[in-house]
C-alpha cells in the first residue's frame, strides 16, 4: 500500500526542538521528493521546505532557513524534519508530502500525503 | 511574495447546486496553480493541479480553470461528500516558495 506514515504526537517546552518522522512504502523511496508543510490549528497550510530524498540535498523556506533540518534515511525509507527553537506559535499539524511527478521535480503538486503529526508546545 | 486571495471565505450551497470558488494570486504564475480538499481531521486531498488538470481519480464534477492571477474551481453539483474546505495553492521554484490561500469552507445551506 503506498502510503507515508508519520510519527505520534509531541508535547514540546518553549525553546526545545521536536524530530517528526515520516516513513514511506508502497513506492521507490529514492525517486521522489518530499515537502514539508503545517498547519497551524484554523489556519492555511503554511510550506517549510523540500528534501531531494535522491541525494539528501534539502531545501529551506526562508522562513524556517536556520532553525529546521530535513534528513532522509534510505535505508529505513524516512524522511525527518527537526524544528529547534519552538515557540507556542509553532504549535500545528506537521504533514510531510510526497511529489506528484517524480520526473518533474520543479512542479509542485501533492498526492500522497502523511495524516499529520500534531506538536504542541507549551510550558 | 506572491500573496493568494481565495474568495469567499465561506459559501454556502445546497447539494445538487453549482460552487464556484476564486482564487486570486498578486502576480502572474502563469498556470503554477492546485486545488486541494481538506477535510476536518484529514490530510488535504489533491483535487486539480496545473490549474485545469483533475488528479486521478477526482470525479468530473470538479473543474478548474484560469491563468495569470485569476483561478477557478468549480463544482458542478455538490454531493454531501463535498462539504468541506478548499485551499488553492500555488509555487515558484525560484527563490523557492510555495503558498496556500486562506480557503474557502463549502458548507450546507
Amino acid at each position: 500500500q503506498v502510503q507515508l506514515v508519520q510519527s505520534g504526537a509531541e508535547v514540546k517546552r518553549p525553546g526545545a526542538s521536536v524530530k517528526v518522522s515520516c516513513k514511506a512504502s508502497g513506492y521507490t523511496f529514492s525517486r521522489y521528493a518530499i515537502h514539508w508543510v503545517r498547519q497551524a490549528p484554523g489556519q492555511r497550510p503554511e510550506w517549510m521546505g523540500w528534501i531531494n530524498v535522491g541525494n539528501g540535498n534539502p531545501v529551506y523556506s526562508q522562513k524556517f532557513q536556520g532553525r529546521v533540518t530535513f534528513t532522509r534515511d534510505t535505508s529505513a525509507s524516512t524522511v525527518y524534519m527537526e524544528l529547534g527553537s519552538l515557540k507556542s506559535e509553532d504549535t500545528a499539524v506537521y504533514y510531510c508530502a510526497r511529489l506528484m511527478d517524480p520526473s518533474r521535480y520543479f512542479d509542485w503538486y501533492f498526492d500522497l500525503w502523511g495524516r499529520g503529526t500534531l506538536v504542541t508546545v507549551s510550558s | 511574495e506572491t500573496v493568494v486571495t481565495q474568495s469567499p471565505a465561506t459559501l454556502s450551497v445546497s447539494p445538487g447546486e453549482r460552487a464556484t470558488l476564486s482564487c486570486r494570486a498578486s502576480q502572474s504564475i502563469s498556470g503554477n496553480l492546485a486545488w486541494y480538499q481538506q477535510k476536518p481531521g484529514q490530510s488535504p486531498r489533491l483535487l486539480i493541479y496545473g490549474a485545469s488538470t483533475r488528479a486521478t481519480g477526482i470525479p468530473a464534477r470538479f473543474s478548474g480553470s484560469g491563468s495569470g492571477t485569476e483561478f477557478t474551481l468549480t463544482i458542478s453539483s455538490l454531493q454531501s461528500e463535498d462539504f468541506a474546505v478548499y485551499y488553492c495553492q500555488l509555487y515558484n521554484n525560484w527563490p523557492p516558495a510555495l503558498t496556500f490561500g486562506g480557503g474557502t469552507k463549502v458548507e450546507i445551506k
